[in-house]
């Protein structure tokens, strides 16, 4: 079946260093992916989604990019932040289908 | 701006007791779901219903069960209530089409089992 590996935490960095989250994947189909953040005491929210091979996603200075070769679609961050605290998540969803494959999260706090 | 709302927020209940929580949301979205978030196991899909008055189990569906009597509202019942469900339990919804649609969630519900 379907299931999402990502970096087991929790990850502790220093402001301005880098982030990298691995994230690798299992499907037969033709899955988006996703990233999804959680800040304390919030729901998870979508941070990106990627819907095709080889494409990259970004938002607020987070990036990854869609290996098909490599079923990988890890999260990359050049410089953290305090605020980016949080835990991350990877998923998967499988085109036409509404279910949802999450990792099993990587906790990130980031020292000032 | 997309809304699922939960209630109670928190609740404290007794070992064998029922537990009923409640998840609303104003998308208009067609899929609703029923997760459970354990430290070390992430989220984990308990049950879900892609249309009112039917829902299908998810993963872990044992000691839940699941009722969509709109398409705004779906509920999570635990019957018999056991210290394994202390957990936060999440609620999303999602729309439904050609694509592929994220998820979104509820700010949660911290349940403790004594």
């Amino acid at each position: 079946g379907d299931s999402v590996t990502q970096t087991e935490g929790p990850v502790t960095l220093s402001e301005g260093t880098s982030l990298t989250v691995n994230c690798s994947y299992e499907t037969k189909q033709y899955p988006t992916l996703f990233w999804y953040v959680q800040y304390p005491g919030e729901g998870p929210q979508l941070l990106f989604k990627v819907p095709k091979a080889n494409e990259k996603g970004s938002n607020r200075g987070f990036e990854a990019t869609y290996n098909k070769e490599a079923t990988s679609f890890h999260l990359q961050k050049a410089s953290v932040q305090e605020s980016d605290s949080a835990v991350y998540y990877c998923a998967l969803s499988d085109t036409g289908y509404q279910n949802f494959y999450f990792g099993k999260g990587t906790s990130l706090t980031v020292i000032p | 701006e997309a809304a699922v709302t939960q209630s109670p927020r928190s609740k404290v209940a007794v070992t064998g007791g029922k537990v009923t929580l409640s998840c609303h949301q104003t998308n208009n979205h067609d899929y609703m779901y029923w997760y459970r978030q354990d430290t070390g196991h992430g989220l984990r899909l308990i049950h879900y219903s892609y249309v009112a008055d039917s829902t299908e189990k998810g993963d872990i569906p044992d000691g839940y069960k699941a009722s969509r009597p709109s398409q705004e509202n779906f509920s999570l019942i635990l019957e018999l209530a056991s210290l394994s469900q202390t957990a936060v339990y999440f609620c999303a919804s999602s729309d439904w089409g050609l694509g592929v649609y994220e998820q979104y969630f509820g700010p949660g519900t911290r349940l403790t089992v004594l």
